[in-house]
């Protein structure tokens, strides 16, 4: 299984909602991630796990919270969004953090805040 | 800091044409590039990566790419395109700062003329 697996695929929300994107991975990855991808443009990193403690957090509002309730599992709660949030986030894994590791993207979820 | 460039937003290829996507870095040390591709509404996949082991990487798909420490350059390569490989290519550079990050170059978007 060399999948990363994000649910749901598609998601539209009001700016006063609450929602979770979750991702999902049992290749044994230790390293997780969450990436945020405008249209047209590159992924940018939000928030890196490693051995389910957050690593990286790249001055991301709290708004985004991320967790990692284990080794497999990692989750984006997300709370009273802006328009602006609309975009790709994706979920990736990796087997470490090394500088050359490669890492496993799932396909996504489509988040529209209205 | 470690960059990369990727030269053309957009290049256009006839079908069995060669395709040259070009990807310029910019570090200081030794660097861990990587060249990735996503399909529309997608996640991304690993085409290849070079980790100073060879300076010609062979890929999925068909595809590789030469590092070029004089020029500064990962060029990724295919010598005759399929129609299947009209997509959005990035090419990244992995650091570390705590944990592994991936920085994208902006994309370079490839149509496949029949």
């Amino acid at each position: 299984d060399t999948e990363v697996t994000q649910t749901p695929k598609h998601l539209v929300m009001g700016m006063t909602n609450k929602k979770s994107l979750k991702c999902e991975q049992h290749m044994g990855h230790r390293a997780m991630y969450w990436y945020k991808q405008k249209a047209k443009k590159p992924p940018e990193l939000m928030f890196v796990y490693s051995y389910e403690k957050l690593s990286i957090n790249e001055s991301v509002p709290s708004r985004f919270s991320p967790e990692c309730p284990n080794s497999s599992l990692l989750n984006l709660h997300l709370h009273a969004l802006q328009p602006e949030d609309s975009a790709l986030y994706l979920c990736a894994s990796s087997q470490r953090t090394g500088v050359n590791a490669e890492a496993f993207f799932g396909q996504g979820t489509r988040l529209t805040v209205v | 800091a470690q960059s990369v460039t990727q030269l053309g937003s957009h290049v256009s290829v006839s079908e069995g044409a060669l395709v040259l996507l070009r990807c310029n870095y910019s570090s200081s040390v030794p660097p861990y590039l990587f060249w990735y591709v996503q399909y529309p509404n997608q996640g991304l996949q690993l085409l290849l990566k070079y980790t100073s082991a060879a300076t010609l990487v062979k890929g999925i798909n068909g595809f590789e790419a030469e590092f070029k420490k004089s020029e500064t350059s990962f060029h990724l390569t295919k010598p005759s395109a399929h129609m299947s490989d009209a997509a959005e290519y990035f090419c990244a550079v992995s650091i570390i700062q705590g944990a592994q990050k991936l920085v994208f170059g902006q994309g370079t978007r490839l149509t496949i003329n029949p």
